[in-house]
């Protein structure tokens, strides 16, 4: 079965801890980002990996620290730094579909944070 | 910053009848696209326009590309209960994707 796996699905932490929430996908895809979403709100990009041992900052980063050691595997750390964790994150991965620069994107569930 | 801004936030239709969504972004683009989130759910890719194409089907979904007003629509015929859902587009600039706020779409039995 082909697909992005995040796990925990629910996850609760304190404040001022440190939590590492998984992604894993094994449809061999080059491209790997994380988002954040906000209840009512749209995603917004918090790191993306092209290939492996690279990634890049999106737009909300700070706070966040990311490693991409193995082509399916893109975890997220959240760390102490980071203001309002208490989020729903999204992990996806996309290869170049159809013509030469499309790219869909591939979801997993997500996992619920809530740090209090 | 989110390139893609969708209008209406919220709409609620009766079941078989056409359901009509709009995208706004702001800059250049290699492609558009629209997803669908169930509730508490990851999204799930519906169709891709290249910037290069005006208008596209894939079953009951049809997709405008205005790249001239830097929006793009997406109608569901006869819509079912099933698709009630948060739709997003997203705006592809060299394989950076950038998500609207989304529409909320009710479909009533």
């Amino acid at each position: 079965d082909g697909g992005i796996t995040q796990s925990p699905k629910y996850l609760f932490r304190k404040e001022g801890q440190n939590v590492t929430l998984s992604c894993e996908q094994n449809l061999n895809h080059d491209a790997m980002y994380w988002y954040r979403q906000d209840p009512g709100q749209g995603l917004r990009l918090i790191y993306y990996s092209q290939i492996v041992n690279d990634f890049q900052k999106g737009d909300i980063a700070e706070g966040y620290s990311v490693s991409r050691e193995k082509k399916e595997s893109f975890p997220l750390t959240v760390t102490s730094a980071q203001k309002n964790p208490t989020a729903f994150y999204l992990c996806a991965s996309s290869i170049q579909s159809g013509v030469a620069g499309d790219y869909e994107q591939y979801f997993g569930p997500g996992t619920r944070l809530t740090v209090t | 910053s989110q390139q893609g801004e969708e209008d209406p936030q919220a709409l609620s239709i009766q079941e078989g009848e056409n359901a009509t969504m709009n995208c706004s972004y702001k800059t250049s683009i290699n492609n558009l696209q629209w997803y669908r989130q169930n509730s508490g759910r990851g999204l799930v890719h519906l169709i891709l326009i290249r910037s290069n194409e005006r208008e596209k089907h894939s079953g009951r979904l049809r997709v405008t590309l205005d790249t001239s007003k830097k929006s793009s629509s997406l109608l569901i015929t006869a819509s079912r209960a099933a698709d009630t859902a948060s739709y997003f587009c997203a705006t592809d600039a060299r394989n950076q994707f950038y998500f609207g706020t989304g529409t909320s779409l009710t479909v009533i039995p």
